[in-house]
């Protein structure tokens, strides 16, 4: 499987919105609707902030929401805050308990 | 609170063998399927490996098929990675992680552990 396609960076004054796309095949992102994305900042452990396309998990702010388009997924970061700044990497399910990421996205909060 | 704790990376050289461990705590470890993610350098993640609860379903990527055990020992809470024929494309951060009921996302990690495969 080849990895999914984010753009390298992104960047964004404090309080704007930002979106970063994830662009995969229709194998993995455009099958199932299971695409996750992950805040990284870096020594630390990768943070789950959006699954299943658009869903949240505990504790995550709303500001973060997912979205899917046939084979492009995209997280969009609203009011965005210097603690947002981070790497953000998208992931689909990609059947038969396989899994395929993107190359990930630098956020920059200016 | 859940926390997965890696350790076993290090220096190996190339064709050597390495196993890690990632310890888990604050869930019960026994009911959760487990996988390994790995990131080189300067690039994106990489899914490795995943075993089920009871270490009845496991799978591999095509890259490190034939070369990786990975199992896990409910007993102690502790997941493995067993690294045999490593290659310099084997460097990388290998990241434990949990996967939710459904075992389509991973929804905890640890904070990794490096393995650089060198001579």
């Amino acid at each position: 499987q080849s990895a999914l396609t984010q753009p390298a960076s992104v960047s964004g004054s404090p309080g704007q919105s930002i979106t970063i796309s994830c662009t995969g095949t229709s194998s993995d992102v455009g099958s199932y609707n299971l695409v996750s994305w992950f805040q990284h900042h870096p020594g630390k452990a990768p943070k789950l902030m959006i699954y299943e396309g658009s869903k949240r998990p505990s504790g995550i702010s709303n500001r973060f929401s997912g979205s899917k388009s046939g084979n492009t997924a995209s997280l969009t970061i609203s009011g965005l805050q210097a603690e947002d700044e981070a790497d953000y990497y998208c992931c689909s399910y990609a059947g038969s308990s396989t899994f395929v990421f993107g190359g990930g996205t630098k956020l920059t909060v200016l | 609170e859940v926390q997965l704790v890696e350790s076993g990376g290090g220096l190996v050289q190339p064709g050597g063998s390495l196993r890690l461990s990632c310890v888990a705590s604050g869930f019960t470890f026994s009911s959760y399927t487990m996988s390994w993610v790995r990131q080189a350098p300067g690039k994106g993640p990489e899914w490795v490996s995943t075993i089920s609860g009871s270490g009845g379903n496991i799978y591999y990527a095509d890259s490190v098929k034939g070369r990786f055990t990975i199992s896990r020992d409910n007993s102690k809470n502790t997941l493995y990675l067993q690294m045999n024929s490593l290659r310099a494309e084997d460097t990388a951060v290998y990241y434990c992680a949990k996967c939710p009921l459904a075992a389509t996302v991973f929804d905890y990690w640890g904070q990794g552990t490096l393995v650089t495969v060198s001579s």
